[in-house]
């Protein structure tokens, strides 16, 4: 399977602890995007990468929030800290051009 | 808050009759895309339209969209069971940094 995948496909923790998804992009996409989707809402938008350089970060991101892409390939992204509130599904897509290319996504489940 | 809305926020058709839905945005943008979400899973591109462009098809698809008003609707013509799924807009601003809106959900009964 050639397309983007995501681990775990699902994630429940204690508020407090950290966790870390991983994003692995379509090969010869250089951009990578994190998405937050909570229940009946669409996607929204944490952050996203060109190859490894990590462009744009959204305000809603708290410093709780980190993502790495290194080497340009895969991505991580850690929630440190847990918080109830946290609990949603986290989409990652990536791209070559305009069209993305989204995975299944981790949920989330802050207990 | 989210660029896109979409309007209405659930739809419900008999299978065979067209769907419509439309999605408004607030700020200039590259390109508009629809992608469609079926039940807990990732979204998958559907057809994407530029800002230079007023109307697009692909298959049972008609996309159009009216930059002065800053709107685009998704046409699905003769649906299907299939076609039941949550339908987002998502505009590309210069900066490559998407924006969804909340979405349309569709059903269409058998």
């Amino acid at each position: 399977d050639t397309g983007v995948s995501q681990n775990p496909r699902h994630k429940i923790t204690k508020r407090g602890q950290n966790v870390t998804f991983r994003c692995d992009p379509i090969s010869e996409h250089n951009r990578l995007y994190w998405y937050r989707q909570t229940l009946g809402q669409g996607p929204e938008f944490l952050t996203y990468f060109q190859n490894e350089a990590q462009l744009e970060k959204s305000r809603l991101l708290s410093d709780r929030f980190s993502a790495e892409r290194p080497k340009g390939s895969f991505s991580t992204l850690e929630i440190q800290r847990t918080e109830q509130g946290d609990s949603a599904m986290y989409l990652c897509a990536s791209s070559s051009s305009e069209e993305q290319f989204f995975g299944p996504g981790t949920r989330l489940t802050v207990l | 808050s989210q660029q896109g809305e979409e309007d209405p926020q659930a739809l419900s058709i008999q299978e065979g009759e067209n769907a419509t839905m439309n999605c408004s945005y607030k700020t200039s943008i590259n390109n508009l895309q629809w992608y469609r979400q079926n039940s807990g899973r990732g979204l998958v591109h559907l057809i994407l339209i530029r800002s230079n462009e007023r109307e697009k098809h692909s298959g049972r698809l008609r996309v159009t969209l009216d930059t002065s008003k800053k709107s685009s609707s998704l046409l699905i013509t003769a649906s299907r069971a299939a076609d039941t799924a949550s339908y987002f807009c998502a505009t590309e601003d210069n900066f490559n940094k998407f924006y969804f809106g909340s979405g349309t959900k569709l059903n269409v009964k058998p």
